[in-house]
């Protein structure tokens, strides 16, 4: 069974950063394009970025604008997956989830991340 | 980007009642769509993956069809544990999209 846990959510400062990680099990991780979406509190859902497995390239891709702020990566040793966040601003507030396509779409819990002074 | 649009944003039904919902892509997304049903403060549950296939432990009341850019979710008997948030996703190109969601509310 495919298992996403996220982690590392909190409260920044605006123009702060922070990472948030995602642990993976239930599946070949090392073969896995893995996502992050997020949802801002009363809002929808927006997809923030993939990363390709490594043995595709492992390129990530990213929603405009998240684009030179955020990076994805990933630690295959570790089966888990990373979302660095810098110069965040208010409008990062939201719930995080990663995601996995298998079958359908596997998402994690989340994790919220508040971006405030 | 592939735009998705869904109706109606809202929707007011009864318990027992036959209901659906649509979705639209701005561009063909042959039948790379996915639906998800959310009530607050949880994480998205997927209810149907490519378009019609039903996931795993989804009551059967739940069904979806289209291909192309048109697409449906019925409900065929409302139970008081489906009102909630609807949101179809495309998974056709990157960047992935959502529609901005159907709220079922009970009538």
């Amino acid at each position: 069974e495919v298992q996403l846990v996220e982690s590392g959510g909190g409260m920044v400062k605006p123009g702060g950063s922070i990472r948030l990680s995602c642990a993976a099990s239930g599946f070949t991780f090392t073969n896995a394009w893995m996502s992050w979406v997020r949802q801002a509190p009363g809002k929808g859902l927006e997809w923030v970025g993939r990363i390709k497995s490594n043995t595709d390239g492992g390129t990530a891709d990213y929603t405009a604008p998240v684009k030179g702020r955020f990076i994805i990566s990933r630690d295959d040793s570790k089966n888990t997956l990373y979302l660095q966040m810098n110069s965040l601003e208010i409008e990062d507030t939201a719930v995080y989830y990663c995601a996995v396509l298998s079958s359908g779409w596997r998402w994690g819990q989340g994790t919220l991340v508040t971006v405030s002074s | 980007d592939i735009q998705m649009a869904q109706s109606p944003s809202t929707l007011s039904a009864s318990v027992g009642d036959r209901v659906t919902l649509t979705c639209r892509a701005s561009q063909s997304i042959n039948s790379w769509l996915a639906w998800y049903q959310q009530k607050p403060g949880k994480a998205p549950k997927l209810l149907i993956y490519k378009a019609s296939n039903l996931d795993s432990g989804v009551p059967s009341r739940f069904s979806g069809s289209g291909s192309g850019t048109e697409f449906t979710l019925t409900i065929s008997s409302l139970q008081p544990d489906d009102f909630a948030t609807y949101y179809c996703q495309q998974y056709n190109s990157f960047l992935y999209t959502f529609g901005q969601g159907t709220k079922l509310e009970i009538k």
